[in-house]
């Protein structure tokens, strides 16, 4: 099946700095990836759609400009958090959508502090 | 608007003990199911995957069941551990809107107690 690569797994940052976490897909150009984040004791939610070359739909509630999301290529989504605060902190996790298409395809997550 | 709901939302068992772990759904149009385990501080580690057009899937001690037209799944961990302790969740995958979205389950805790 298809593998998804994460990284960073963990991160740390200051407030006010900005953070970018990476989502591969190693073994299928995926067209379409998703990003969720999970608060403490909350389930995932999906924060945006992130399609490759072209806009990223956002989930209602979700800043576009603070959670920018780049899929420049068709292996590789990014998203950035900009000027973190400690709110901010929470569990991101990305997938794809696979060759097959009704099965998504999760990374390891990236767990985000902001200090 | 999906929604996905698991019963209960934390359980504890005696090592050795069967148990049931319940989700339950709102909209019966899906394309597949899946369930998850997370351990605290961790990612997900998918454990089973039922298409829309299947019933059931087995995978060693774990059995996951689906009936879409009652909007439920189960899934069932046969002789527990305490290494089966951790938290699992159903995600529920769907078309909205031209696109593949997933909504998962609030999760159910499980501890067994050894």
């Amino acid at each position: 099946g298809a593998v998804v690569s994460q990284h960073p797994s963990w991160v740390i940052c200051k407030s006010g700095t900005s953070v970018k976490i990476e989502c591969r897909s190693l073994d299928f150009q995926a067209t379409t990836m998703f990003w969720y984040r999970q608060f403490p004791k909350q389930s995932l939610m999906l924060m945006a759609t992130s399609n490759e070359g072209s806009k990223a739909t956002y989930e209602q509630g979700v800043e576009k400009d603070k959670f920018l999301i780049n899929h420049a290529s068709l292996t590789l989504s990014t998203l950035t958090v900009t000027s973190a605060h400690p709110e901010d902190s929470s569990f991101y996790i990305c997938s794809e959508s696979g060759q097959a298409k009704n099965i998504q395809y999760f990374g390891a997550g990236t767990r985000l502090s902001v200090l | 608007k999906q929604e996905v709901t698991q019963i209960p939302a934390a359980l504890s068992v005696p090592e050795g003990e069967n148990l049931v772990l319940n989700c339950s759904f709102t909209d019966s149009a899906i394309y597949n199911l899946q369930w998850f385990r997370q351990d605290p501080g961790k990612g997900l580690t998918s454990l089973l995957l039922i298409q829309s057009s299947q019933r059931e899937q087995t995978s060693g001690r774990l059995n996951a069941s689906l009936d879409k037209s009652s909007g439920r799944s189960t899934l069932y961990i046969a002789a527990s551990q305490p290494g089966d302790s951790a938290t699992y969740l159903c995600a529920v995958g769907f078309h909205s809107g031209g696109y593949q979205k997933v909504t998962f389950g609030t999760g159910t805790k499980l501890q067994v107690i050894p």
